[in-house]
């Protein structure tokens, strides 16, 4: 089965620490994987994306996200939080069609 | 580019109303696609195009619920008669087809809809 797992559903960061959220995919295939941020009453915005090549991807607002097939991981990560990342993350898996995880908040404490 | 355009932002109707969600793609994109957002269910993809052609509407919940997409630059989402279980953020987008699976999604801020 098709599936993506955000296994927290929140989590609360001071500014300046450093951030990982996790995402988990199941497919039988090759995976098209991406992240999203999405602030409050907003849409989604692409973070970053990976299909092939280097399994470490940079992406926008000093994020990046590394692929490990053996884990069938592709975990988000950020070395120095600021307040304004707080929003809600989903990870996303595209078939035919984007598949995507629950979601986690994001909550920054100055 | 103005990126994809959905109207309104914000909808209040009476249950049993008719309810008709609006979307303009980014121009030169071909499949286009439609979302629900809610607390409890997550994101969910309704249905999505193809060259204006409904490929997979498996995700329509009930016979309430329509799309159609008359051209390449607009889509419609109609619920009749709208009921307040309906109530939820949903979200359009639309992505070329060049690179295939590996080209993200752009997504348009969302309407806001709230059945009383």
């Amino acid at each position: 089965a098709q599936s993506v797992t955000q296994p927290d559903i929140h989590i609360t960061v001071s500014e300046g620490a450093s951030l990982e959220l996790r995402c988990n995919y199941s497919y039988g295939a090759t995976p098209y994987l991406f992240w999203y941020v999405q602030s409050p009453g907003q849409g989604l915005q692409l973070l970053l994306k990976y299909f092939s090549g280097d399994t470490l991807v940079q992406g926008i607002k000093g994020f990046e996200a590394e692929f490990k097939r053996s884990q069938s991981s592709f975990n988000l990560r950020k070395p120095s939080v600021h307040w304004s990342d707080a929003a809600e993350y989903f990870c996303a898996l595209n078939t035919d069609k984007l598949i995507f995880g629950t979601g986690t908040r994001l909550q920054v404490f100055p | 580019d103005a990126g994809v355009i959905q109207s309104p932002r914000h909808e209040v109707t009476e249950m049993g109303q008719e309810v008709t969600l609006r979307c303009k793609p980014i121009s030169g994109h071909d499949y286009l696609f439609w979302y629900r957002q809610t607390m409890m269910r997550g994101l969910e993809l309704l249905i999505y195009f193809n060259n204006n052609v409904p490929i997979d509407d498996s995700g329509m919940p009930e016979d309430r619920f329509s799309a159609k997409m008359p051209n390449a630059s607009f889509s419609t989402l109609k619920i009749q008669p709208s009921e307040p279980r309906d109530s939820a953020v949903y979200f359009c987008a639309s992505r070329p087809s060049g690179a295939g699976r590996g080209h993200e999604q752009y997504f348009g801020p969302g309407t806001r809809l709230t059945v009383t």
